[in-house]
């Protein structure tokens, strides 16, 4: 079946940068966009970019550009999110949710991870 | 890109409808019909219910609806079941391949 496996929970310090991973299973990794959202908490889900695992495209909200970066490595299908220069309303749950099929028309996100909480305090 | 605004919470009855709103702009909810809807429980990553503005993915209950008008989206839950209390968000796409998602809903069942 389809599946998102997020590695585990992290505790950073501010200032420092933090890098999750998403792999995936289930479908063929290339043929699908893969979104980034967070959620603080107790707060509402928060879009933060995608990328494109065929070309590597990447497209951020305007709120994380310059500080998030979205990677991939197809060879074992998993995309990595990193954000740096961490601060204390960074701590939140991070998700990756699989998105539309590149090249169709339709915009949704279906398939969800896990969630990876990080945690950013001194 | 600002979220699309949701009221804060809703109840009813078992059996009874509830609708939540999912109010947006001309530049993302009113402009596209690529609204989605998520329900998430505590601690539990969203689900997909609802997707281009009224399609259900397959094993979604048919209770649940989604509609549009203008600049508001909507989701129904007709028939309120125990099991249908969770938090439920909207998202749109809004134009150059970015997403936003609304502010949540809380949904009681009394």
């Amino acid at each position: 079946q389809v599946q998102l496996v997020q590695s585990g929970a992290e505790v950073k310090p501010p200032g420092a940068s933090v890098k999750v991973s998403c792999k995936a299973s289930g479908y063929i990794f290339t043929d699908y966009y893969m979104h980034w959202v967070r959620q603080a908490p107790g707060q509402g889900l928060e879009w933060m970019g995608w990328i494109n695992p065929n070309s590597d495209a990447t497209n951020y909200a305007q709120k994380f550009q310059g500080r998030v970066t979205l990677a991939r490595d197809t060879s074992i299908s998993t995309v990595y999110m990193e954000v740096s220069r961490l601060r204390s309303d960074d701590t939140a749950v991070y998700y990756c949710a699989r998105g539309s099929l590149i090249g169709d028309s339709g915009w949704s996100i279906d398939i969800w991870g896990q969630g990876t909480m990080v945690t950013v305090s001194s | 890109q600002s979220a699309l605004t949701q009221p804060r919470s809703v109840s009813g009855s078992p059996g009874q409808s509830v609708t939540i709103s999912c109010t947006g702009t001309s530049s993302d909810v009113g402009d596209y019909n690529y609204v989605s809807w998520y329900q998430q429980y505590p601690g539990k990553a969203p689900k997909l219910i609802i997707y281009d503005v009224t399609e259900r993915p397959s094993g979604v209950p048919d209770r649940f609806s989604g509609s549009k008008s203008g600049n508001t989206a909507s989701l129904t839950i007709s028939g309120l079941q125990a099991e249908d209390e969770a938090d439920y968000y909207c998202c749109s796409y809004a134009g150059t391949y970015t997403s936003v998602f609304g502010t949540g809903t809380k949904v009681t069942v009394l």
